[in-house]
């Protein structure tokens, strides 16, 4: 398999505009995640599916962000419109269940 | 949901020597995972080990449920070891969220 599978790799936007990040969880794994990492912050959880359905997106920071999955094999996580604190390190994993997580390599999102 | 705590935040070595990194857990966890994000920012696994002993050449990791602690023992460090490890841990509430730590920054001085 080829791992989660996370695009783009970098994206830098002007603030304001609409940005959309990519995920293929490993197949076969029936749990997706999608965290935010900064320095403030760390790593953080914005939203968990399981099954295609969203289970917990406490961490969703606003109505600005908001996320779907259409399928077993395909997630996106969209900010519109963008703000400069939003700029960060953005993650897909993936699991089967509550066993062993992978990560995507990670999306760097730079909004000026 | 759980919290954890991660120890020391920051440690500095010098080739050769080894090293214990500590993860600490608020509650009960399902599962265990050590990982090692990389300079360039890529997240590895090291362990997946909700409880016992795990070695990886030398790399070492020891899970104590009961004691809701994990270990992670780097021994004859090298330059490629610098980076932050993670530990994250699973609820056992029926949670599958896997729940980060800060991390410890680790430099291999050569």
């Amino acid at each position: 398999d080829a791992g989660v599978i996370q695009s783009p790799r970098h994206e830098v936007t002007e603030m304001g505009q609409e940005v959309t990040l990519r995920c293929k969880p490993i197949s076969g794994h029936n749990s997706l995640f999608w965290y935010r990492q900064t320095m403030m912050r760390g790593l953080e959880l914005l939203i968990y599916f399981n099954n295609n359905v969203p289970i917990d997106d406490s961490g969703m920071p606003e109505d600005r962000f908001s996320a779907k999955m259409p399928n077993a094999s395909f997630s996106t996580l969209k900010i519109q419109p963008s703000e400069p604190r939003d700029s960060a390190v953005y993650f897909c994993a993936s699991s089967f269940g509550a066993s062993e997580a992978f990560f995507g390599q990670g999306t760097r999102l730079t909004v000026v | 949901g759980i919290q954890v705590e991660q120890s020391p935040p920051d440690l500095i070595l010098q080739e050769g020597a080894n090293s214990t990194l500590r993860c600490n857990f608020s509650d009960s966890v399902n599962n265990l995972q050590w990982f090692h994000q990389n300079p360039w920012g890529q997240l590895i696994n090291l362990f997946y080990i909700p409880s016992g002993t795990k070695q990886n050449g030398r790399l070492s990791a020891t899970t104590v449920a009961t004691e809701r602690y994990s270990l992670l023992y780097i021994s004859s460090s090298q330059t490629t070891d610098s980076g932050v490890y993670f530990c994250a841990g699973t609820g056992s509430g029926g949670s599958y969220i896997p729940t980060f730590g800060r991390g410890t920054s680790l430099i291999v001085h050569p």
